[in-house]
C-alpha cells in the first residue's frame, strides 16, 4: 500500500524524441506527487511536481500527467535533450505525513 | 546559502567500526532526513526530524541513530558497521511553511559515498 511502482528502469530517446516515465500507486491517501531529477554524484533536485486536483502540469518542456481513478501519473519530456540525461524518481506523500515514498527510479539516456 | 552540506564525500569502514556523517543546512528548514540509495532501490529514509529535539524512524532505521540537537544539524551515526550498509547517504532538508506551489520540496546534500568492507 505504502510503494511506488516506476517503469522503466532506464530508457534511451533520441535527441528530440518524448521521453516518457510512468508511476502507479495503491494508496489512495496519497495527496502530493514530485518528480525529482538526479544527476550523477549529486543529490536529487524537485523537477516538477503536481496535487489529485489537477490531470496535467506542465512547466517547459516536462509535464506530469494525473489519472487519479487509475491510481497512476506519468513524467513526460518533450523535445529531449542530452542535458536531459539523468535518473528520474517520482514519489509519493501521504497527507498526514512529512515522509515521501520514492519510486525505483528511471535512468534516461539521450543520444545526439 | 551553502543549502545542505555533507561531509565526507568518500569513506571506507571496515566491519564493526563507527561512524558519524554529518549533514548542516543553513536555510533555517524545520524539517531533515536521512536517506540511503542503492542501486535500482531508489531513496529508502532511515530517520527524519521535525524540528531540534525530535527524531522519529524511517523505513530501514535499523543499525543507525540520530540526533537534532540544532536546527541546523542532523548527524547519521553508524555503530558496528556492516556490509549491508555499503550505500549512498543523503540528507535533505525542507521548510515548515512555504507558498502552496513549493510546499514539500526537500533539497537534498550532494551525498557521502560509504563502504563497508
Amino acid at each position: 500500500q505504502q510503494q511506488v511502482k516506476q517503469s522503466p528502469q532506464s530508457l534511451i530517446v533520441q535527441k528530440g524524441g518524448i521521453s516518457i516515465i510512468n508511476c502507479a500507486y495503491e494508496n489512495t491517501a496519497f495527496d502530493y506527487f514530485p518528480w525529482y531529477q538526479q544527476f550523477p554524484g549529486k543529490g536529487p533536485a524537485l523537477l516538477i511536481a503536481i496535487r489529485p486536483d489537477v490531470s496535467e502540469k506542465k512547466e517547459g518542456r516536462f509535464t506530469i500527467s494525473f489519472n487519479k481513478s487509475a491510481k497512476q501519473f506519468s513524467l513526460h519530456i518533450m523535445d529531449s535533450q542530452p542535458g536531459d540525461s539523468a535518473t528520474y524518481f517520482c514519489a509519493a506523500r501521504k497527507g498526514d505525513t512529512d515522509k515521501l515514498i520514492f519510486g525505483t527510479g528511471t535512468r534516461l539516456q539521450v543520444f545526439p | 546559502n551553502a543549502g545542505v552540506t555533507q561531509t565526507p564525500k568518500f569513506r571506507i569502514l571496515k566491519i564493526g567500526q563507527s561512524m558519524t556523517l554529518q549533514c548542516t543546512q543553513d536555510m533555517n528548514h524545520n524539517y531533515m532526513y536521512w536517506y540511503r540509495q542503492d542501486p535500482g532501490m531508489g531513496l529508502k529514509l532511515i530517520y527524519y526530524s521535525v524540528g531540534a529535539g525530535i527524531t522519529d524512524k524511517g523505513e530501514v532505521p535499523n543499525g543507525y541513530n540520530v540526533s537534532r540537537s540544532t536546527t541546523e544539524d542532523f548527524p547519521l551515526r553508524l555503530e558496528l558497521a556492516a556490509p549491508s550498509q555499503t550505500s549512498v547517504y543523503f540528507c535533505a532538508s525542507r521548510p515548515l511553511i512555504s507558498t502552496k506551489q513549493d510546499t514539500d520540496t526537500q533539497y537534498f546534500g550532494p551525498g557521502t559515498r560509504l563502504t563497508v568492507l
